[in-house]
């Protein structure tokens, strides 16, 4: 059974802080890694999609870098705003498990202003 | 309007009833995927297919069926609802992306079932 866990479960920070989060997945039979944001009443949307070891990807304030050999990946969010305040998925897609995500249980992420 | 559309989008329903929650997708993704999620448990997947032919179970298919009536529509159906089938259920669909590997999946709106 493959393992993805996040952490923290949840985060509070003031409007302005800068915080991160982890996702550790299997470090064996690696294929990619998906971060994914959740806004309350609104459905889960793709952010990044990480495929090499070494990669990191930024879009805005938010960054995100990959380690396929120690199996973690970390997700950074500069400068904090309250529309940040949502639940950060992590995915896990193994290249020998036809293509499933395996979805960690998340980290909830509330900015205050 | 949207990409995946999910019908209904809240239902409530008493044990033992028959329920299916429909999917459909504007796309033209070939992968489709049934979720649930609860409260602290982050996504599971119940069933995917990867083209008409092709159903597969995730982890907790017990309980549930799927039907692929066309590429388009992929439904999830409950024989025999249960309480513990309370939540919400996410429809999804990919493909290989632009790179040819990403399978970036795009979420329907989700239909909060309640069993009663």
């Amino acid at each position: 059974i493959l393992n993805v866990e996040q952490s923290p479960q949840s985060l509070h920070v003031q409007e302005g802080d800068s915080t991160n989060f982890t996702c550790s997945f299997p470090s064996s039979n690696f294929y990619a890694l998906h971060w994914y944001r959740w806004e309350t009443a609104k459905s889960p949307e793709a952010l990044f999609v990480m495929t090499l070891n070494g990669d990191e990807k930024k879009k805005g304030r938010i960054s995100a870098t990959l380690n396929t050999k120690e199996g973690y990946s970390y997700l950074y969010i500069k400068g904090s705003q309250p529309e940040d305040s949502a639940t950060y998925l992590c995915a896990f897609m193994s290249n020998n498990q036809g293509g499933k995500l395996i979805f960690g249980q998340g980290t909830e992420l509330s900015v205050k202003p | 309007d949207a990409d995946v559309t999910q019908t209904p989008r809240n239902r409530i329903t008493k044990t033992g009833k028959r329920i299916m929650l429909e999917c459909s997708q504007t796309k033209g993704h070939d992968r489709m995927y049934w979720y649930r999620q609860d409260p602290g448990l982050g996504l599971r997947l119940i069933y995917y297919s990867f083209d008409v032919k092709d159903i597969n179970k995730g982890e907790i298919s017990d309980g549930y069926s799927v039907s692929r009536q066309a590429q388009a529509k992929f439904s999830l159906s409950l024989e025999s609802a249960i309480p513990n089938q309370t939540a919400l259920y996410f429809c999804a669909t990919s493909d290989r992306g632009t790179s040819g590997r990403t399978y970036e999946q795009y979420f329907g709106p989700g239909t909060r079932l309640t069993v009663t």
